[in-house]
């Protein structure tokens, strides 16, 4: 079971919006910053979003990230067929003293 | 470029042991923080294990703690992970990531990952 709860999958039109969301606890979301990471099939993750909201240079903005008390969230606008893959949100636990991520949710692009 | 190379996986009996390596190249290694995440085939992302940058200090994930060990070779730009009394759960894919600061709990750069299979 991880740490952090990300629903299994989530799937949109081409075009369209999606948001996937992280929940957490004090330990972890609450008191910490939240990233995000891109999975494509067979490949290494890609951080998305740092501290909550900041993208890395080369992401475009269709990705944003949002965070409020122990929950986040991972939005894509202009959704691609390219923009299939798995999303994890991580963050740093001050309880377990280590990164702790999400379940993964795979994103299906209609 | 900035490059992760992982090297070092394959098929282990349970009880046997390891060694990973990751290469790096492209930033001043030593001036960064490294970790081990592993992925077991269709599952998520786990963090294993963590490393300042001069070695000083290390942290484990408890499922690892006593059975595995990071370090690394500053002068060889390159990262480890030595892997003992393996089991059959320790089969997953195994990357090594950075942190972009000392402390951060995000990582910006990974490597493309390293399969271990502990089966008999």
């Amino acid at each position: 079971q991880s740490v952090l709860t990300q629903p299994p999958s989530v799937s949109a039109a081409p075009g369209q919006k999606v948001t996937i969301s992280c929940s957490g606890s004090n330990s972890n979301i609450g008191n910490n910053y939240v990233s995000w990471y891109q999975q494509l099939p067979g490949s290494a993750p890609k951080l998305l979003i740092y501290d909550n909201n900041k993208r890395p240079s080369g992401i475009p903005d269709r990705f944003s990230g949002s965070k409020s008390g122990t929950s986040a969230i991972l939005g894509i606008t202009g959704l691609q067929t390219g923009d299939e893959a798995d999303y994890y949100c991580g963050a740093w636990d001050g309880s377990l003293s280590s990164v702790v991520f999400g379940g993964g949710t795979k994103l299906t692009v209609l | 470029e900035l490059q992760l190379v992982e090297s070092g996986g394959g098929l282990v009996q349970p009880g046997g042991s390891l060694r990973l390596s990751c290469a790096a190249s492209g930033f001043t290694f030593s001036s960064y923080w490294m970790h081990w995440v592993r992925q077991s085939p269709g599952k998520g992302l786990v963090w294993v294990s963590r490393i300042t940058s001069d070695g000083s200090s290390t942290t484990y994930a408890d499922s690892v703690k006593g059975r595995f060990t990071i370090s690394r070779d500053n002068a060889k730009n390159t990262l480890y992970l030595q892997m003992s009394s393996l089991r059959a759960e320790d089969t997953a894919v195994y990357y090594c990531a950075r942190v972009p600061a000392a402390g951060k709990g995000y990582f910006d750069y990974w490597g493309q990952g390293t399969l271990v299979t502990v089966s008999s």
